[in-house]
Formats: C-alpha cells, sequence, structure tokens
C-alpha cells in the first residue's frame, strides 16, 4: 500500500535536537491529519488540514509544529521534545468533504525523544 | 472523559469461530462509525464503515452492527482466520454540521488473538 506514504519511519532525537517528520499522499485527498500513539492509549488526533487550511488543533503543545504546503504534503516539525512525546506518530488523509469521510493512514514514524 | 469505548482490551477466538468486537460510545452526537485493522509496526488500515442511518453493513467476512438506541457497535468476523490477529480499532466521527472537521475519535482498541 503506498497511498499515504510517511519518513522517516523511526527517528530518535535529542530534546534540544529539531527535526521534521514527512507524510505524502497518493491518493488525491484534500485532508490530512497527524495522530499520536502513545503505548496502551487511543490514537489521539493532533491536527486537522482541510484543502491546505488547519482546521483543527487539538491543544498540541506548540514544540509541535504542522505545516501543510499543499494538500498533497504534510510536515511534523518537532523542537525542544520531552520524553513523554515519545510515540507512534501517524499520518492520514481523507475526501475532506466535512462529512462522512473515511481516513487512510500511513506505517507511521516511531519517535523516541531521549 | 473518553466518547468511544472498548472495554475487552483483548480477545482470544479459535479459527473458524466467530470474533465479536465491541465499542460503546457516549455522545449521540456521532453519525459514522468505522473500524480499523492494525498490525505491529503498521498504520491503521480501514475495514469497514457504517452510518446512523443504518443498523447493520456487511463486506466478505466482516459485519459491523450498529444499536443507536444502546449507543453500542459490534463488528463481527466469521470465520475467523489467523490472519486476522490484530489489534482492533473503532472509531466515530460526529454529524455535519457540528463543527464536524472531519475528526475520528478512536477506542483503545482490542487485541484479537485467533488461534489455528
Amino acid at each position: 500500500e503506498t497511498g499515504v506514504t510517511q519518513t522517516p519511519r523511526h527517528l530518535v532525537m535529542g530534546m534540544t535536537n529539531k527535526k521534521s517528520l514527512k507524510c505524502e499522499q497518493h491518493l488525491g485527498h484534500n485532508a490530512m491529519y497527524w495522530y499520536k500513539q502513545s503505548a496502551k492509549k487511543p490514537l489521539e488526533l493532533m491536527f486537522v488540514y482541510n484543502f491546505k487550511e488547519q482546521t483543527e488543533n487539538n491543544s498540541v503543545p506548540s514544540r509541535f509544529s504542522p505545516e501543510c504546503p499543499n494538500s498533497s504534503h504534510l510536515f511534523l516539525h518537532l523542537h525542544t521534545l520531552q520524553p513523554e512525546d515519545s510515540a507512534l506518530y501517524l499520518c492520514a488523509s481523507s475526501q475532506g468533504r466535512g462529512g462522512p469521510d473515511t481516513q487512510y493512514f500511513g506505517p507511521g514514524t516511531r519517535l523516541t525523544v531521549l | 472523559d473518553q466518547q468511544v469505548k472498548q472495554n475487552s482490551p483483548s480477545l482470544s477466538v479459535q479459527e473458524g469461530r466467530i470474533s465479536i468486537l465491541n465499542c460503546d460510545y457516549t455522545n449521540s452526537m456521532f453519525d459514522y462509525f468505522l473500524w480499523y485493522k492494525k498490525y505491529p509496526a503498521e498504520g491503521p488500515t480501514f475495514l469497514i464503515s457504517i452510518s446512523s442511518i443504518k443498523d447493520k453493513n456487511e463486506d466478505g467476512r466482516f459485519t459491523v452492527f450498529l444499536n443507536k438506541s444502546a449507543k453500542h457497535l459490534s463488528l463481527h468476523i466469521v470465520p475467523s482466520q489467523p490472519g486476522d490477529s490484530a489489534v482492533y480499532f473503532c472509531a466515530a466521527s460526529p454529524v455535519i454540521g457540528s463543527g464536524n472537521t472531519g475528526k475520528l475519535i478512536f477506542g483503545q482498541g482490542t487485541t484479537l488473538q485467533v488461534k489455528p
């Protein structure tokens, strides 16, 4: 499945580092999402973009900064993270019609913050 | 407060038998429900969905049932196969016009093990 791709698949970073996660969708969708999955917890929505505009920020700390240059690409810029930010970060995309809308996920980036 | 709950963290079933995974929700504004399957080191894969105007949707071995009055949905897998062993998440989406930005609210997941 190459519909939604994410790079890198694994990332280890120190608390003072700056890194970026990349997501690309090849499905012609207009909405893209960032989710966080911590151990033993449900997927938590972080950000939603519809037609390149951010439509949801789920009270995410400012050390996470999303960027959506076009409907096919989504980035998550990371800086001065904390060890508790270690998690699986998932990107998803959907048609973005604002109604019943199935989201398709990428494989995720496993982030470890030392 | 968790709006979508999967109260069984795990389920073990014999190959060929039925697997029933359950999900409860609290928000009456949800009107679209989905099930995803997730293997380790992979992202969730969409399985099947149901709109609140229906009470059943079937796709091959997978059937989702929705009981709106009980705010409960279930996923039936018949017959279960060892390759179905994975974590299953239910998710819910609010109605159009309720500030819905396309967000999904996920349950905690149920780990299904199908034994050969």
